[in-house]
């Protein structure tokens, strides 16, 4: 079965500092991943997904995540973190058969001015 | 393209009442979702439309919970003899075919007392 594993519930960044938030997937069979963040009070968002095209993915306000099938990882990143980045970041899975999308518990990140 | 639409945003009831929560999708957006999220844990799926059709439920949605999209459009959650245990937020997405993105509502926060 589908799974993802979020590393770190809360993470916490310096103002400009690297922004790295780590996921890990379970999947017997090639899967789609995605990053959504979610602001307090709102829907979630699409920040960007992997659909085995490039392994390198951009997403939107500056962040990119990194397909690696040797590690089972897809960790979401951004150069220099902004104020407006603060929210939290959910990994997620999908099967190629299927619509259903199975997602991580989350990450709050955390700004630091 | 006014977006994923829920209604109402919050709810607050008392134990044992019925909700029922509303959802409008995208324009021409063949599937609908229902996910429910609880504090601290990432969105979990509950069900989805394809046009009227139910294609898929979860065992998360016991009997008391009925979903319908009568005419492909707009999709009603009805949650009979409410539980303390069934205050989450309830999100709905709408993609427009297999496999296509899902695009999120904000949400309906529910609180059972």
């Amino acid at each position: 079965a589908q799974s993802v594993t979020q590393l770190g519930s809360h993470v916490s960044v310096s103002e400009g500092a690297l922004v790295l938030l780590r996921c890990n997937y379970s999947s017997s069979v090639p899967p789609y991943l995605f990053w959504y963040v979610q602001y307090p009070n709102q829907g979630l968002q699409l920040l960007l997904k992997y659909t085995s095209a490039a392994t390198l993915v951009k997403g939107i306000n500056g962040f990119e995540a990194e397909f690696k099938k040797s590690e089972t990882s897809f960790h979401l990143t951004k150069p220099s973190a902004h104020m407006s980045d603060a929210a939290e970041y959910f990994c997620a899975v999908r099967r190629g058969r299927d619509d259903k999308i199975i997602f991580g518990k989350g990450t709050r990140l955390h700004i630091l001015p | 393209d006014t977006g994923v639409s829920q209604d109402p945003r919050h709810k607050i009831t008392k134990r044992g009442q019925n909700v029922t929560f509303r959802c409008d999708p995208i324009s021409e957006h063949n599937r609908l979702y229902w996910y429910r999220q609880t504090l601290g844990q990432g969105p979990e799926f509950l069900t989805y439309f394809q046009n009227e059709a139910q294609l898929e439920k979860s065992r998360l949605l016991s009997d008391r919970f009925s979903a319908e999209r009568p005419k492909g459009s707009f999709s009603t959650l009805e949650i009979q003899r409410t539980e303390q245990g069934d205050s989450a937020m309830y999100l709905c997405a709408s993609s427009l075919d297999t496999l296509a993105t899902q695009y999120f509502g904000p949400g309906t926060r529910l609180l059972v007392l």
